[in-house]
């Protein structure tokens, strides 16, 4: 199928560990995006990556890093998580030219 | 820069009556807008989308919106809203530039009651 695909759906982890959230499209889209939508559902842009190059940053903790390997990924890796990171965090991926974004199922992150 | 105002944040309609849920937004040149919908443990789907002609645009599942630029406004509407039409609905405005990124506003609840 062809999509925004996200792994892993779920991830309980303790506060202090470091864990990643991997993002894959089989679109061919050129630019890929994070967002982080809160407990109050509130949904605010992370990162944006344009063809592996990193476009937005938006005041997020240096704790978060994203890589993009290559065009179709974009993984985020978040260092010493704190208990303020639980939320869902959703994948998107774009192709130049266009405006319209398709998202991935999202990965809901709790950290105990 | 630019923002969205959902101004409802839980909205409760009959199953059968008609919808709109509203959106303002703010933006220094002609926005993008799109409405997206988010039913409980999913993902965010796309209804529909302006960019340019029509101030009115019709959307999937019997949604249209219109945009209407004197009052910054781009309202959501459906006449006859169905029992899984019950999700959050999100209004996002996009800049242009090199990012296009998303502004989401802060969602409006829609329950459908029977």
């Amino acid at each position: 199928d062809t999509a925004v695909s996200q792994t892993p759906k779920y991830l309980v982890t303790q506060m202090g560990n470091d864990k990643s959230i991997k993002c894959e499209q089989n679109l061919g889209h050129d630019t890929m995006y994070w967002y982080k939508q809160d407990s109050k559902k509130f949904l605010k842009i992370m990162f944006s990556y344009n063809n592996k190059e990193l476009i937005i940053n938006e005041t997020v903790p240096n704790r978060f890093s994203p890589k993009s390997p290559d065009k179709a990924h974009l993984n985020l890796h978040i260092n010493s998580l704190e208990l303020g990171d639980s939320a869902v965090y959703f994948c998107a991926s774009r192709i130049q030219g266009h405006n319209e974004q398709f998202f991935g199922p999202g990965t809901r992150l709790t950290v105990l | 820069a630019q923002s969205v105002t959902q101004p409802d944040i839980h909205i409760t309609v009959s199953e059968g009556a008609s919808l709109e849920l509203r959106c303002n937004y703010s933006y220094g040149a002609t926005p993008y807008l799109f409405w997206y919908v988010q039913s409980p443990g999913q993902g965010l789907q796309l209804l529909l989308k302006y960019f340019s002609g029509d101030t009115l645009v019709q959307g999937i599942k019997g949604f249209e919106a219109e945009f209407k630029r004197s009052q910054s406004s781009f309202n959501l509407r459906k006449p006859s809203v169905h029992w899984s039409d019950a999700a959050e609905y999100f209004c996002a405005v996009q800049g242009g530039g090199s990012n296009y990124k998303l502004t989401f506003g802060k969602g409006t609840l829609l329950t459908v009651n029977p």
